[in-house]
């Protein structure tokens, strides 16, 4: 079936622009994350869904940085006024249950904030 | 919150040789373990992935020991291939209802040498 898709695969910013990264999981996971991979790094957790709703959003950087999931499906992770430290690959992940450990990543969305 | 340290972070190796890369974690709390494998701009794949109740699992030619009293991971691959060559990243996590974020180590680039 079909994995978890990320749009757009780039995306190139101004400094100040906003951008907004589109997350699709694969159908029917209850479980969606986000992280920030920035070059040469591990992946590093951002937010957390179950569902609608946001459980966890203990590792988004500042308030610039906003998630939804308003229907339990789709996830957007918005970015405000974008700074070139906010430069990165940004990877969702999405998993079957709440309990269930294993986590299917998306291919990313690489911004690029100039 | 956890810490994960990952040694090498480069690896060269001979076709056919095993190569093995380590990981230490800081919370005693946390019980799986998943290696994931990256290819250059690729999404991270889940290879293989432990349980804290079992000190070792194996899979083909990749096996995975735990040892919990020294909070340390490692996997081992076998009878390398060229297409083994890539960025392994081990992570750590805490198994909860409420979603299990990933902690990642830095990477360790392999190569594997013809």
């Amino acid at each position: 079936g079909a994995g978890v898709s990320q749009s757009p695969r780039y995306k190139v910013a101004k400094r100040g622009q906003d951008v907004a990264l589109r997350c699709d999981p694969i159908s029917g996971h209850v479980s969606l994350f986000w992280y920030q991979q920035a070059l040469g790094q591990g992946p590093e957790f951002l937010t957390y869904f179950q569902n609608e709703a946001q459980l966890d959003k203990s590792g988004l950087p500042s308030d610039r940085f906003f998630a939804e999931r308003p229907e339990g499906s789709v996830s957007t992770l918005k970015i405000q006024r974008t700074q070139q430290e906010d430069s990165a690959v940004y990877l969702c992940a999405s998993s079957p249950g709440t309990s269930r450990e294993t986590q299917y990543f998306g291919p990313g969305t690489r911004l690029l904030v100039l | 919150g956890e810490n994960v340290e990952q040694h090498p972070s480069t690896l060269s190796v001979q076709e056919g040789d095993s190569a093995v890369i380590k990981c230490t974690y800081s919370d005693s709390a946390s019980n799986y373990f998943p290696w994931y494998k990256q290819e250059l701009g690729k999404r991270p794949q889940l290879i293989i992935d432990i349980r804290s109740n079992v000190g070792e699992k194996k899979d083909q030619r990749i096996a995975v020991t735990l040892n919990k009293t020294a909070k340390h991971f490692s996997l081992h691959i076998t009878e390398t291939q060229p297409e083994d060559s890539a960025v392994y990243f081990c992570a750590a996590s805490i198994l909860t209802g409420g979603g299990n974020k990933l902690t990642f180590g830095t990477g360790t680039q392999l190569k594997v040498e013809l």
